[in-house]
């Protein structure tokens, strides 16, 4: 079966870029959409983005253009780019696929979640 | 961006009970809802998807309702692994947006 894998710094600096990549083993990223989530300590479900296999994106504007999504086929991995990062994107970060391919139904599976702290 | 209304916001009940969670999405999201559930220190796990679909491995005590909306989350005969936080999802319109939680608490 499908596993995904969030790796990447546990902790960032303010102003910095935080950078995560989500490894997906047991098959392939084609066909598929793929997002990222976050859910800050205590709160709720935020999504982020996703991106197709063929490269194509959405993301939330409340994250404005600091977000950036990427697909490497050839690894099948995944990767997250949040700029100009505050306290305020303290978070678990989450992977995820949705549940048929080339559909936007409903998220399943997801990656562990890891959780990335921005502080000084 | 759509708003995802759940209620209640906590809810205690006991073995066996059924329970219903209630969202509300402010404007139509035609049949676009999924249902999670989040255990303490775990990523949500997807119940249910398009408002009623049963994803797989699921048990059936588990069932979802509505359209346009409003939709239900539904358990029946709740188990003691039933305890957890449950989200609601819509997946019509971008940015796809989550409800605030709903919490099962043991009575």
């Amino acid at each position: 079966q499908v596993q995904l894998q969030e790796s990447g710094p546990g902790l960032v600096k303010p102003s910095e870029t935080l950078s995560l990549t989500c490894t997906v083993s047991g098959g392939s990223i084609t066909s598929y959409y793929w997002s990222w989530i976050r859910q800050p300590p205590g709160k709720g479900l935020e999504w982020i983005g996703y991106i197709l296999y063929s490269g194509s994106t959405n993301h939330n504007p409340s994250l404005k253009s600091r977000v950036t999504i990427s697909v490497d086929t050839s690894k099948n991995q995944l990767s997250l780019k949040v700029s100009s990062v505050t306290a305020a994107d303290t978070a678990v970060y989450y992977c995820a696929r949705e549940v048929l391919p080339g559909a936007i139904r409903g998220f399943d599976p997801w990656g562990q979640g890891t959780l990335v702290t921005v502080s000084s | 961006d759509i708003q995802m209304t759940q209620s209640p916001s906590s809810v205690s009940a006991s073995v066996g009970d059924r329970v219903t969670i209630t969202c509300r999405a402010s404007q139509g999201i035609s049949s676009w809802l999924a249902w999670y559930q989040q255990k303490p220190g775990n990523a949500p796990k997807l119940l249910i998807y398009a408002a009623s679909s049963l994803q797989s491995g699921v048990p059936s005590r588990f069932s979802g309702s509505g359209s346009g909306t409003d939709f239900t989350l539904t358990i029946s005969n709740l188990q003691p692994e039933d305890f957890a936080t449950y989200y609601c999802q819509q997946a019509n319109i971008f940015p796809l947006t989550f409800g605030g939680g709903t919490k099962v608490e043991i009575k």
